[in-house]
C-alpha cells in the first residue's frame, strides 16, 4: 500500500537555524513526490516537486529512493517560513490522486 | 483567472441533513479532486475525476457522491450528514499527469452537529 509518513507533528526552530522536515514513503513503483505548504489563512500551494529539482524560497528536497525519503531542507530558517508543510505522493500519470502525509507544523521563532 | 473556487466557506449542518459543496475551476483542467483535512491525518482523497463524465472513488468515499457534467464544475454531495464528516474540505484541479501541480481551492469548513 502507498503511504507517506511525516514523523514530526511540530518542529520549532529559531530564526537562522537549519531546518529539516522529514518525509518517508512506501510505494513499489516510481513515485512523484511533492511538498505542499499552507500558510496561515491561505490555501494549500505547491512548494516543490522532485521532478523539477529546483530550490524555492531557499528550500530544497532530494528524492532518496534507497531510503524512500524526500526530506525538505533549508539552511537558514526565516520567520515567514512558519506554516504547515505536507509531503505528498502520486503515481506516475495519476495527477488527480495525491496521498498526503500527516503534515508538520513549522514554527520559526525570532 | 479566479483559479479554483469553493462555496460555501463555512457550513453548519444537523445530523441527517444533506447538502452540496460547490467547486469550480476556470483553468480548463481535466483532473479534479476532493480532499478532507482532519487534524493529525493530513488530507485524504474522497473522490476524483479525470474528465467530464468520469469519476472514481478515493481513500474515504463513503457518505459522499460526486458527478462531473462539465469540465469546470465538480460538486460534492453529502447524502446524510454525520458528525464524523465534520472537517475542512478542499477541492483541487490539475492539468493532468503525475508530476503536475495541483491547484487548491480555499476550503469549506463543515460542522455537523
Amino acid at each position: 500500500a502507498q503511504r507517506v509518513t511525516q514523523p514530526e507533528k511540530l518542529l520549532s526552530v529559531f530564526k537562522g537555524a537549519p531546518v529539516e522536515l522529514k518525509c518517508n514513503y512506501s510505494y513499489s513503483g516510481s513515485p512523484e513526490l511533492f511538498w505542499y505548504v499552507q500558510y496561515s489563512r491561505q490555501r494549500l500551494q505547491l512548494l516543490l516537486r522532485h521532478i523539477s529539482r529546483e530550490s524555492i524560497k531557499g528550500f530544497t528536497a532530494d528524492l532518496n529512493k534507497g531510503e524512500t525519503s524526500f526530506h525538505l531542507k533549508k539552511p537558514f530558517a526565516q520567520e515567514e517560513d512558519s506554516a504547515m508543510y505536507y509531503c505528498a505522493l502520486s503515481r506516475y500519470n495519476q495527477g488527480g490522486k495525491l496521498i498526503f502525509g500527516q503534515g508538520t507544523e513549522l514554527s520559526v521563532k525570532p | 483567472n479566479a483559479g479554483v473556487t469553493q462555496t460555501p466557506k463555512f457550513q453548519v449542518l444537523k445530523t441527517g441533513q444533506s447538502m452540496t459543496l460547490q467547486c469550480a475551476q476556470d483553468m480548463n483542467h481535466e483532473y479534479m479532486s476532493w480532499y478532507r483535512q482532519d487534524p493529525g491525518m493530513g488530507l485524504r482523497l474522497i473522490h476524483y475525476s479525470v474528465g467530464a463524465g468520469i469519476t472514481d472513488q478515493g481513500e474515504v468515499p463513503n457518505g459522499y457522491n460526486v458527478s462531473r457534467s462539465t469540465t469546470e464544475d465538480f460538486p460534492l454531495r453529502l447524502l446524510s450528514a454525520a458528525p464524523s464528516q465534520t472537517s475542512v474540505y478542499f477541492c483541487a484541479s490539475t492539468p493532468g499527469g503525475g508530476g503536475d501541480t495541483q491547484y487548491f481551492g480555499p476550503g469549506t469548513r463543515l460542522t455537523v452537529l
